[in-house]
């Protein structure tokens, strides 16, 4: 596609409940990689795939947040049991050929909020 | 861990120059990256460097590295009010840290 997409935009959910943010990323793009930005922050790394291939999870901040990518281009990024610190906005960001220095391109992100 | 900081705000009048500064700790970066956030809108890429360049200019925008201090700052020529946004100085360290953020507020 023109450029990297997510769904939904925003997301409102109980506490308790799981959500699963979608990331669509720009055709073509080898690496994808999932971050999170608290308000009146810059954006925190979550974790990068090559591929389908999880490359770094270092930033995933406990076991309830998972993501794949299964056939290399789509990813979903679960977050289980979700808490109201888990409210943010969450981007996604594509870059064409994996290596770490490559330029990122970024969707415009999925606003979650815990109630 | 890598640590990459910004002043929060800053204000300017429209037409005169704007200059956002980042300092980092990690001197290793390869590339190091300017981004734009406008309400509502993704993080836009404006513009990068690399780590062997001082300088770098594109049209309004002027990218200047100090690797000795750590330094990055950003200037905008001729700020205009659609200038007014979130900046992001981003440093790659095998995955993106960023800064906390500039706010620049351009006002007639």
């Amino acid at each position: 596609g023109a450029g990297v997409s997510q769904s939904p935009r925003y997301k409102v959910t109980k506490r308790g409940q799981d959500v699963a943010l979608r990331c669509d990323p720009i055709s073509g793009h080898v690496s994808l990689y999932w971050y999170r930005q608290a308000l009146g922050q810059g954006p925190e790394f979550l974790t990068y795939f090559n591929y389908e291939a999880q490359q770094d999870k270092s930033g995933l901040p406990n076991d309830r947040f998972s993501a794949e990518r299964p056939e290399g281009s789509i990813s979903t990024l679960t977050i289980q049991r979700t808490e109201q610190r888990d409210s943010a906005m969450y981007r996604c960001a594509s870059s064409q050929a994996g290596g770490s220095t490559d330029t990122q391109y970024f969707g415009p992100g999925t606003r979650l909020t815990v109630l | 861990g890598e640590d990459v900081e910004q002043s929060l705000f800053l204000s300017v009048r429209e037409g005169d120059s704007s200059v956002i500064n980042c300092t980092y700790t990690d001197s290793s970066s390869t590339y190091l990256y300017w981004y734009k956030q406008e309400p509502g809108a993704g993080l836009q890429l404006l513009t990068y460097i690399f780590s062997n360049m001082d300088m770098k200019q594109d049209q309004r925008l002027t990218v200047l590295l100090n690797k000795k201090d750590k330094h990055l700052s950003l200037r905008i020529a001729d700020t205009q009010t659609g200038d007014s946004a979130i900046y992001f100085c981003a440093v790659n360290a095998d995955k993106l840290i960023f800064g906390t953020g500039t706010r620049l507020q351009v006002f007639p």
